[in-house]
């Protein structure tokens, strides 16, 4: 069964910690995406990646970076936690070509920034 | 800016009923929608999809309709059962984008 696997549920990180979410896929899948999800806000994204190494800025892209040093896997990564960085963080993948059509999406990490 | 809406946040119908989740959408020029799932405690999951050169396209149980005039997308779910309480969020895609916009969701609640 194919599927997006983010490395952690449930995360509890102090105020000012770099934090690194991680995400691996097992499609082949060329584009990664990180999204987060907040209540009354729907998904909004913060990055994604077309490619090995590439990258682009979602809509929201402030306080994080990432990284996609192998196809397969695309870290999202928190500078320096602020406690407005607590969300739901969701992953997704989707082959390219396709118009964007199915995301597969992980199961997210719920983050907490005390 | 671009933007995707839901206009309910929370439906609630009865069991054997249909119901109709609607969304706006702000960007004439997105091509592309889709219909997501997403169940408490998992990431959403692909439900039915439609390209602008459709104004309808059906699957099992569920009827996407798009009117481009003014628009907006419904989606449409017949004789709903408990397994489709959920949120439900819509997303469209622009020409040339790489990446989906999301609406903020509606929440179905299918009442015994």
């Amino acid at each position: 069964d194919v599927k997006v696997t983010q490395s952690s549920r449930y995360l509890v990180k102090r105020t000012g910690e770099k934090v690194f979410l991680e995400c691996v896929q097992d499609m082949d899948h060329e584009n990664m995406f990180w999204y987060r999800q907040d209540p009354g806000l729907g998904l909004r994204l913060i990055y994604f990646s077309y490619d090995v190494k590439m990258k682009e800025k979602g809509d929201i892209p402030e306080g994080y970076s990432v990284s996609r040093e192998k196809k397969e896997r695309f870290s999202l990564i928190l500078e320096s936690a602020s406690t407005n960085q607590t969300s739901m963080y969701l992953c997704a993948s989707s082959l390219s070509g396709q118009r964007g059509y199915g995301y597969t999406f992980g199961s997210g990490t719920r983050l907490t920034v005390v | 800016g671009e933007s995707v809406g839901l206009h309910l946040p929370t439906l609630s119908v009865q069991e054997g009923d249909n119901s109709i989740i609607n969304c706006a959408y702000s960007n004439s020029a997105s091509d592309y929608f889709i219909w997501y799932k997403q169940e408490s405690g998992k990431g959403p999951q692909f439900i039915i999809d439609i390209r602008s050169n459709m104004d309808k396209r059906q699957g099992q149980r569920v009827t996407v309709l798009l009117n481009k005039t003014v628009k907006h997308l419904s989606l449409q779910i017949a004789a709903t059962q408990p397994g489709d309480s959920a949120v439900y969020f819509c997303a469209e895609k622009g020409t040339g984008r790489r990446a989906l916009t999301f609406g903020s969701g509606t929440r179905l609640q299918v009442q015994p």
